[in-house]
């Protein structure tokens, strides 16, 4: 089975600066995606940025950008000029692409808080 | 829709009452997953469903929760005599195929409050 582990459960960032969010994971895997959902105060649960495993380039969605590490399986998430309305819980997770319809694996999840 | 339906958003329940959540996934996905998700903010798989099928129910516990997917009908998670421990924000995915690619689409959460 895959886990998922987010060594950090709160971190903190000074408004427009820099703050990377870690994540390991395990697999015996070599196929699979690689996601961080953002979870508001709302709850409503909100997709980052995703990472195919077969893809060395790291993802990038505006501010946001991945560091993936397949052989040390971590992928990192970076936020580059943070914003107030980045404050959130961050989540990292897992799927299988062995079109077996497999669900997600979640990380403990990450509190972010932004500082003005 | 283009998004996922989850009702209530709220439901409060006497310890040993039955609660009953719903999900209506979004239309052309196949695939429906459930999670719970504690205070603690960790994330539980519960049950997914090809369609009406039960996919994969590795993370039910085997009593007092059950769920459905019927056709033409929102999906269903029920939990039997509710716990304290039940509490939780329940969240239901959808997605359109088994790909790993296909990104999980969430519902807002249906929050239940045992008493």
């Amino acid at each position: 089975a895959q886990t998922v582990t987010q060594s950090q459960p709160e971190m903190s960032v000074q408004e427009a600066e820099t703050v990377t969010l870690s994540c390991t994971y395990d697999t015996s895997e070599s196929d699979y995606y690689l996601f961080w959902y953002k979870q508001p105060p709302s709850r409503q649960m909100i997709l980052v940025i995703r990472q195919e495993a077969y893809k060395q380039q790291n993802a990038t969605e505006n501010r946001f950008s991945v560091n993936f590490q397949k052989a040390a399986k971590s992928f990192s998430l970076k936020i580059s000029d943070s914003q107030l309305g980045d404050a959130a819980m961050y989540f990292c997770a897992y799927r299988s692409n062995n079109n077996a319809g497999n669900m997600l694996t979640f990380g403990g999840g990450t509190r972010l808080m932004v500082k003005p | 829709g283009e998004e996922v339906a989850q009702t209530p958003k709220h439901l409060v329940r006497g310890e040993g009452q039955k609660a009953k959540l719903y999900c209506a996934p979004i239309k052309g996905h196949s695939y429906v997953f459930w999670y719970q998700q504690v205070l603690k903010n960790e994330f539980k798989f519960l049950i997914s469903f090809q369609n009406e099928n039960v996919f994969d129910e590795t993370g039910m516990p085997k009593e007092r929760f059950s769920a459905k997917c019927l056709p033409n009908s929102p999906c269903s998670l029920e939990i039997q005599a509710t716990k304290l421990e039940d509490s939780a924000v329940y969240f239901c995915a959808s997605s359109p195929s088994p790909s790993g690619a296909n990104v999980l689409t969430f519902g807002a959460g249906s929050r239940l409050t045992v008493l």
